[in-house]
């Protein structure tokens, strides 16, 4: 089954500064990528996603990078703010059941 | 638009008891997927239901199994819980075709502690 990475576990940047979570994935047929925020508490939401046709997808200060070949994926956040400030898990979905795979997740600390 | 609303929020059982978590997907969904997140972890997956049918199931032992209803709401049933069952378990909704994978909307979780 598929099996997603996700690198690094822990992010402190300055505000203002910019973040970069990647993450790999072992299916060569999975499609569908999408990322997650978790504030403290709260449930997960759907920030971005991608599917495989599609190389670069930006939504404001959020930009999502897929290598199909490579297997890795990249979440980018520039002008980070403090509300920024949470867990950032990626995913990936295996076709055969389309069910949402989870990287184990990255704290992102936007430091004032 | 109602979204996804689970069941109990908090329970505290003890190990070899059964546990039944509920979930009412959001309107127009009929897919439900069961999560669990254990602390600092990712949700991992239990397994879906689609249109009431199971529809793919992640590495769980049997004691994890669940139902899905007409009105699309769904049920996660734990038997002889283990220390280790303690988690918050995420319910999400979608509306799903086969084939055709979209956005995942949450619910609030259950958080399960086993004593």
């Amino acid at each position: 089954g598929e099996n997603v990475e996700q690198h690094p576990s822990t992010l402190s940047v300055q505000e203002g500064d910019s973040a970069v979570i990647k993450c790999t994935y072992s299916d060569s047929a999975s499609n569908y990528f999408p990322w997650y925020k978790q504030e403290l508490g709260k449930r997960p939401q759907l920030i971005i996603d991608i599917r495989s046709n599609v190389g670069e997808k930006k939504d404001q200060r959020i930009a999502v990078t897929l290598n199909k070949t490579a297997k890795h994926f990249s979440l980018h956040i520039t002008e980070t703010q403090p509300e920024d400030s949470a867990v950032y898990f990626c995913a990936a979905v295996e076709t055969s059941y389309d069910k949402v795979i989870f990287g184990p997740g990255t704290s992102l600390s936007v430091i004032p | 638009e109602t979204g996804v609303t689970q069941s109990p929020t908090h329970l505290i059982k003890t190990r070899g008891q059964q546990v039944t978590l509920r979930c009412s997907s959001q309107s127009g969904h009929n897919t439900v997927s069961w999560y669990q997140q254990a602390l600092g972890q990712g949700p991992q997956f239990i397994f879906q239901y689609y249109r009431e049918e199971e529809n793919g199931r992640g590495n769980f032992p049997p004691r994890f199994s669940g139902l899905q209803f007409p009105n699309y709401s769904s049920e996660l049933n734990v038997n002889a819980l283990e220390l280790d069952d303690s988690a918050l378990y995420l319910c999400a909704s979608s509306p799903t075709d086969r084939g055709d994978t979209g956005e995942l909307f949450f619910g609030e979780g259950s958080r399960l502690t086993v004593l």
